[in-house]
């Protein structure tokens, strides 16, 4: 299976400020097909998973330019700029190239 | 407005069985994969299985391929996870998600 690996373990981050989350894979998450299926989502306190960035760079419909997605081949990152009290959570990556799919560790962002 | 609401979850004693449902609305459910995503208290997430729209290709991770069954039913707009032989480590939320959304999830509690 492939393996993400998130770093940092956690984040905090003042108001204001930028976050920078990377995740690592044990693989190419470059499909076939060329395109690389490598998802990031939030999961806020007490709610599901909310997608924020789909392959690699993608907003979601309704996700705020301050959340951008960049990377390649096997190292990708999450960027958070302007950071905001609703950004905290933990945040997830997600490859959907190789089967069975496979999450990160996740990164716990927090707000001074 | 999409919308995904699991059902079925509770309290279960080891080695039995639970069928969760997950009643889809807001969108054409034939069009799309589904999917169904566990979280064990306090842990990050783990990808169970996709289904396609028409039921000819089902994805699990191997770990869960034994114990689980994933199926669907367009003319009630379902989709289903069939779970055997349950045990503490299958206490989790459990979770279905289409492309871009996730329901609430319904609690699942192994437990004698």
């Amino acid at each position: 299976d492939v393996v993400l690996t998130q770093t940092p373990v956690s984040l905090l981050i003042s108001l204001g400020g930028q976050a920078s989350i990377s995740c690592r894979s044990s693989q190419s998450l470059v499909h076939s097909n060329g395109n690389t299926y490598l998802h990031w989502y939030l999961q806020k306190p007490g709610q599901s998973p909310q997608l924020l960035i789909y392959q690699v760079s993608n907003r979601f419909s309704g996700i705020p330019d301050r959340f951008s997605g960049s990377g390649s081949g096997t190292d990708f990152t999450l960027k958070i700029s302007r950071v905001e009290p609703e950004d905290l959570g933990v945040y997830y990556c997600l490859q959907r190239t190789h089967n069975p799919f496979t999450f990160g560790s996740g990164t716990k962002l927090e707000i001074k | 407005e999409v919308k995904l609401v699991e059902s079925g979850g509770g309290l279960v004693q080891p080695g039995r069985s639970l069928k969760l449902s997950c009643a889809a609305s807001g969108f054409n459910f034939n069009d799309y994969w589904m999917g169904w995503v566990r979280q064990a208290p306090g842990k990050g997430l783990e990808w169970i299985g996709e289904i396609n729209k028409d039921s000819s290709t089902i994805n699990y991770t191997p770990s869960l391929k034994d114990k689980f069954t994933i199926s669907r039913d367009n003319a009630q707009n379902t989709l289903y996870l069939q779970m055997s032989k349950l045990g503490s480590e299958d206490t989790a939320i459990y979770y279905c998600a289409r492309w871009g959304y996730w329901g609430q999830g319904t609690l699942v509690t192994v437990s004698s």
